[in-house]
């Protein structure tokens, strides 16, 4: 399996814009989680889904921000309007879920920068 | 609310040397631990799992304990190399659905 695949790689968007960042998961991973990573910050989990269902979006920083997960194999962050304060680092995981012992996975990220 | 610290943010030693960094967590109702390395731009690389029933784990010359009961975990790295140079975090597994709260991590710099 290729890992973890998110794309884009980077983002640079003018503030107002809408972003879109994907994410596919491992095969079978039946669970999909969403972070940012900022140096002031660190790693925030924004939202989790466990077969395709959104379980907590607690994390989601406000309204701009929305996660969808269609299919097992696929999940996109949206972020609409962007401000800069969004510039970060987002990580997508995925894990085996369904059991409280297994190890999350991690995609390279994607870099948004919000000029 | 889970809250997870590591010290030292950062470290500096010389090649060869034995290092131990550290991850405190305040909630002991913990499923796992995991330690993860970050390269600078890049992802995430799991480094090591440890399951809460568990003291250890060994991987090479890495090994993690963990202690639930005083809410903390070490990992021990033999031998330092100039490759270990990265970022290491832990993150606290404390939900049934994979919840997990990420430290702030260790920057280590491993000098030649």
């Amino acid at each position: 399996d290729a890992g973890v695949i998110q794309s884009p790689r980077h983002e640079v968007t003018e503030m107002g814009q809408e972003v879109t960042l994907r994410c596919k998961p491992i095969s079978g991973h039946n669970s999909l989680f969403w972070y940012r990573q900022t140096m002031m910050r660190g790693l925030e989990l924004l939202i989790y889904f466990n077969n395709n269902v959104p379980i907590d979006d607690s994390g989601m920083p406000e309204d701009r921000f929305s996660a969808k997960m269609p299919n097992a194999s696929f999940s996109t962050l949206k972020i609409q309007p962007s401000e800069p304060r969004d510039s970060a680092v987002y990580f997508c995981a995925s894990s085996p879920g369904g059991r409280s012992d297994t190890e999350a996975f991690f995609g390279q990220g994607t870099r948004l920068t919000v000029v | 609310k889970q809250e997870v610290t590591q010290i030292p943010a950062a470290l500096s030693v010389p090649e060869g040397e034995n290092l131990v960094l550290n991850c405190s967590f305040t909630d002991s109702a913990i499923y796992n631990l995991q330690w993860f390395r970050q390269d600078p731009g890049k992802g995430l690389t799991s480094l090591l799992l440890i399951q809460s029933s568990q003291r250890e784990q060994t991987s090479g010359r890495l090994n993690a304990s963990l202690d639930k009961s005083s809410g903390r975990s070490t990992l021990y790295i033999a031998a330092s190399q100039p490759g270990d140079s990265a970022t290491y975090l832990c993150a606290v597994n404390s939900g049934g659905y994979q919840k997990v709260t990420f430290g702030t991590g260790t920057k280590l710099q491993v000098i030649p």
